[in-house]
């Protein structure tokens, strides 16, 4: 099954403690992204990649970090989380980049950071 | 910069008809995407613009104006399970990365 998985799903952590969120997909996807939402704010792209070892900042990209050392597989790194970084965390990959290519996403991650 | 407005709710009854608007600004344009999401879930892709027009998919259609930097989402024939929020989104910086907008809440009625 065609499919994007996110590690955890639910996270509460602490102020300062390091924390990272696991992406995978399984369709062979270059472009991969990441996303908060938060209410009323609809959905931030804080980090985007077209391919393995390329990527760049979305529109929110302070206090995150990203790696694409394979091509299934997009870690968001959060080595000092503050409260303001208590969200709702998307994953999403396409086949291209282009708008037109459709974005698949995963479940989501709901991180708390008291 | 770039920035996308919408409604933030809309009300309808069911097999009724209803339209979903987004007015964009962007430094380029790449596009209009239409997601929806329901509440707990993930977005899912809906539909595409690239050029002017409608574009018919089910019950689902999606039109673009470029001219005017404004589209929309048509919903027809409602149904309880199209109660969900729904996205348009932009690609921006010259077509690298994505931009959403803040969401319209659709409640359907019986």
């Amino acid at each position: 099954e065609a499919q994007v998985t996110q590690n955890p799903r639910y996270l509460i952590t602490v102020t300062g403690k390091k924390l990272t969120v696991t992406c995978s997909q399984n369709m062979n996807h270059e472009y991969m992204s990441w996303y908060r939402q938060d209410p009323g704010l609809g959905l931030r792209q804080i980090y985007y990649s077209m391919n393995v070892e390329v990527t760049d900042k979305g529109d929110v990209p302070e206090g995150y970090k990203v790696s694409r050392k394979e091509k299934r597989n997009f870690p968001l790194i959060l080595e000092s989380p503050s409260p303001n970084q208590t969200s709702l965390y998307f994953c999403a990959s396409s086949q291209g980049q282009g708008l037109s290519y459709e974005q698949y996403f995963g479940p989501g991650t709901r991180l708390t950071v008291t | 910069g770039q920035s996308l407005e919408q409604p933030s709710e809309v009300t309808a009854v069911e097999g009724a008809i209803v339209q979903i608007n987004c007015t964009y600004q962007t430094s380029g344009f790449y596009g209009l995407s239409w997601y929806q999401q329901h509440d707990g879930g993930a977005p899912t892709f809906l539909s595409y613009n690239a050029l002017d027009g409608l574009e018919e998919t089910g019950r689902f259609s999606s039109f673009l104006s470029r001219s005017d930097s404004y589209g929309y989402l048509l919903l027809q024939e409602l149904q309880m399970k199209d109660s969900a929020s729904y996205f348009c989104a932009v690609r921006d910086n010259y077509g690298q990365n994505f931009v959403f907008g803040p969401g319209t809440r659709l409640s359907v009625l019986p």
